[in-house]
């Protein structure tokens, strides 16, 4: 168990819909980062939060946005959904920020969009 | 672009043997190094970390060992058992980005 948690575990919803991924960090790490896992396209790197900042932007559509609140969670929003969008999403977190900084994965949010 | 890849898709090795699993980088300003494994259902847990400035880094059963002329990267199981059969991945960092490599599927036969 990494400390990690993310809910709901699994998600089944329609094209076009809109839902909302949640990810607690282990205590006392200030960095969140989530991560899309499909069969296509490997373990792609969507976006990071430092302390309720954005830190770092990678392959994240502009139909899916994140945020990290005071509390230190963070939410992932994915909107107009499409088939593609079908995947895990994982989310990991990290004490600090940058190199150098371990991070330790939660169990994953499986998404079907049907 | 920039990429992390892996040689070999698939890994089957006998129980007690030792297994090595590659990995090749193409970015040499990376300065962390990670390798996970990833089991059925599970998310990736870190195994081991190395730094640019190191060229060997050793845990418990596994090394990790850097080549930047090459820009090579491995990961070496000794006497590999059944729990080791996962995905593996091999990552690596430059500031806050973070690149996965596909991923190597070890099988570990009884």
């Amino acid at each position: 168990d990494s400390g990690v948690t993310q809910t709901p575990k699994h998600l089944i919803t329609a094209t076009g819909q809109r839902v909302t991924l949640r990810c607690s960090p282990r205590s006392g790490d200030l960095s969140v980062y989530w991560y899309q896992q499909s069969l296509d396209q490997g373990l792609q790197f969507l976006i990071q939060y430092y302390n309720g900042e954005e830190r770092a932007k990678g392959n994240i559509l502009e139909r899916f946005s994140a945020q990290q609140f005071p509390d230190l969670h963070s939410e992932l929003n994915l909107s107009s959904l499409e088939l593609g969008d079908s995947a895990l999403y994982f989310c990991a977190s990290s004490v600090y920020s940058g190199s150098s900084n371990t991070q330790y994965f939660g169990p994953g949010t499986r998404l079907t969009v049907l | 672009g920039e990429s992390v890849g892996l040689h070999l898709p698939t890994l089957s090795v006998q129980e007690g043997d030792n297994s090595i699993i590659n990995c090749a980088y193409s970015n040499s300003a990376s300065d962390y190094f990670i390798w996970y494994k990833q089991e059925s259902g599970k998310g990736p847990q870190f195994i081991i970390d190395i730094r640019s400035n190191m060229d060997k880094r050793q845990g418990q059963r596994v090394t990790v060992l850097l080549n930047k002329t090459v820009k090579h990267l491995s990961l070496q199981i000794a006497a590999t058992q059944p729990g080791d059969s996962a995905v593996y991945f091999c990552a690596e960092t430059s500031y806050d980005k973070v690149i996965f490599g596909p991923g190597t599927s070890l099988s570990v036969i009884p």
